[in-house]
């Protein structure tokens, strides 16, 4: 079945840069959309069609994709920003599918 | 203001059948351009979209899921209701209702609702 791979984790000092991979055999054609998880809490939107940044979102998240694959930039992360990182788009059939998530430190 | 709220048991038993409610609100079920999804995420693991539906009743299941899902609507109280039938321990998770547009991007979530499964 199709997949999403993300690595497990990234690590970052606050004010670095992290960055997010997304793999996948459909992405040349398909939109790539990020979401950001908290503890105990629900995803929010932090990406959407690739590069789009939602109102609200800071301006420290940006988004790309390039061939097979997508990938979240946090420009100067904040210890806020620590969470899980999940990519979503769809396989070659349109049927939706979650990445495997990464989990992201700031210290 | 866009909300969604999960509604259910807390607990099933093996081989039990499942039954969640989302109620919406601040949108319509009727609006053309947008639908529900539901979405699972077990403890300390990855998300899974489930299945979802739109305002012309177009259904969508997880390949691995559809033998055990029914999804369906009720615009008129603004409700969408997921069945899983023999719910197994495997499938104790938080279940999430959540917004989704015809171009597959799900937007707004509700606070997820947790089931656990056992006898």
């Amino acid at each position: 079945s199709y997949e999403l791979t993300q690595p497990p984790s990234v690590s970052v000092s606050p004010g670095q840069t992290a960055r997010i991979t997304c793999s996948g055999d459909a992405l040349p054609k398909k939109y790539a959309y990020w979401y950001q998880q908290k503890s105990g809490q629900a995803p929010v939107l932090v990406i959407y069609e690739d590069s789009k940044r939602p109102s609200g979102i800071p301006e420290r998240f940006s988004g790309s994709s390039s061939g097979t694959m997508a990938t979240l930039t946090i420009s100067g992360a904040q210890v806020e920003d620590e969470a899980d990182y999940y990519c979503y788009s769809t396989d070659s059939s349109g049927n939706p599918r979650f990445g495997t998530g990464t989990k992201v430190t700031v210290l | 203001q866009v909300t969604l709220k999960e509604s259910g048991p807390v607990l099933v038993k093996p081989t039990e059948t499942l039954t969640l409610t989302c109620t919406v609100s601040g949108f319509s079920l009727s609006n053309a351009r947008m639908g529900v999804s539901w979405i699972r995420q077990p403890p300390g693991k990855a998300l899974e979209w489930l299945a979802h539906i739109f305002s012309n009743d177009e259904k969508s299941y997880s390949t691995s899921l559809k033998s055990r899902l029914t999804i369906s609507k009720d615009t008129s109280k603004s409700q969408v209701v997921l069945t899983m039938t023999n719910m197994d321990p495997v499938d104790t998770a938080t279940y999430y209702c959540a917004r989704i547009r015809v171009t597959i991007l799900v937007d707004v979530w509700g606070k997820g609702t947790t089931v656990t499964v056992s006898s």
